[in-house]
């Protein structure tokens, strides 16, 4: 079964600022994507950013970007300029092989506190 | 376009009764899974629906179940209801379900069952 652990409960930034949210995972398969998801307190959870295994670029999305290492079985996410709105849960996913018929398994996740 | 709606947003319950959640996913998508969020186990995978069809279940009891509608609408059923399934649901569509595209699954807003 594959697993996913975020260390850091908690993280504070100051507006911004540059932050690194830390991810690994665990899995015995070599083809499978892997997810940043933001939970505001609006509750709905939002995708940030999405890597394929395969490509070896890490992806980026405007002020979003991960450092995906496959050997390491490591994928961190990078928010840049911090701001007052970045505040949320982020949580790391891994979707396998057979996609939504086995669901996401999510990282326990990361507080993300921004101060002004 | 519309996302995904799920009823009612909070919910408050007895010990022993059951209950039913209703997720409405975007237009189109044919996929819909459910979710269970709770502050110890974090985000657990429920089951997934695919053309009415159950197509797997995350390690839950009996007591969990759901159902899709032709129109892909879904529902999930808690029955005998216990304190410890007070946590928030939430449910995710897709177009396919199988992998997933670039925009990952689309969540709801979740709906708040609180067990007393």
């Amino acid at each position: 079964a594959q697993t996913v652990t975020q260390s850091q409960p908690e993280m504070s930034v100051q507006e911004a600022e540059t932050v690194t949210l830390s991810c690994t995972y665990d899995t015995s398969e070599s083809d499978y994507y892997l997810f940043w998801y933001k939970q505001p307190p609006s509750r709905q959870m939002i995708l940030v950013i999405r890597q394929e295994a395969y490509k070896q670029q890490n992806a980026t999305e405007n002020r979003f970007s991960v450092n995906f290492q496959k050997a390491a079985k490591s994928f961190s996410l990078k928010i840049s300029d911090s701001q007052l709105g970045d505040a949320a849960m982020y949580f790391c996913a891994y979707e396998g092989r057979r996609g939504g018929a086995d669901g996401l398994t999510f990282g326990k996740g990361t507080h993300l506190i921004i101060q002004p | 376009k519309a996302g995904v709606t799920q009823t009612p947003r909070y919910l408050i319950k007895t010990r022993g009764q059951q209950v039913t959640l209703s997720c409405s996913p975007i237009s189109g998508h044919r996929s819909v899974s459910w979710y269970q969020q709770t502050p110890g186990q974090g985000l657990q995978f429920l089951f997934e629906y695919f053309s009415e069809t159950q197509r797997n279940k995350g390690n839950f009891p009996g007591r969990f179940s759901g159902r899709q509608f032709s129109n892909s609408r879904s529902e999930m059923n808690v029955s005998t209801l216990e304190l410890g399934d007070s946590a928030l649901y939430l449910c995710a569509s897709s177009l396919a379900g199988g992998r997933t595209s670039e925009r990952g699954y689309t969540f709801g807003s979740g709906t708040r069952l609180t067990v007393v």
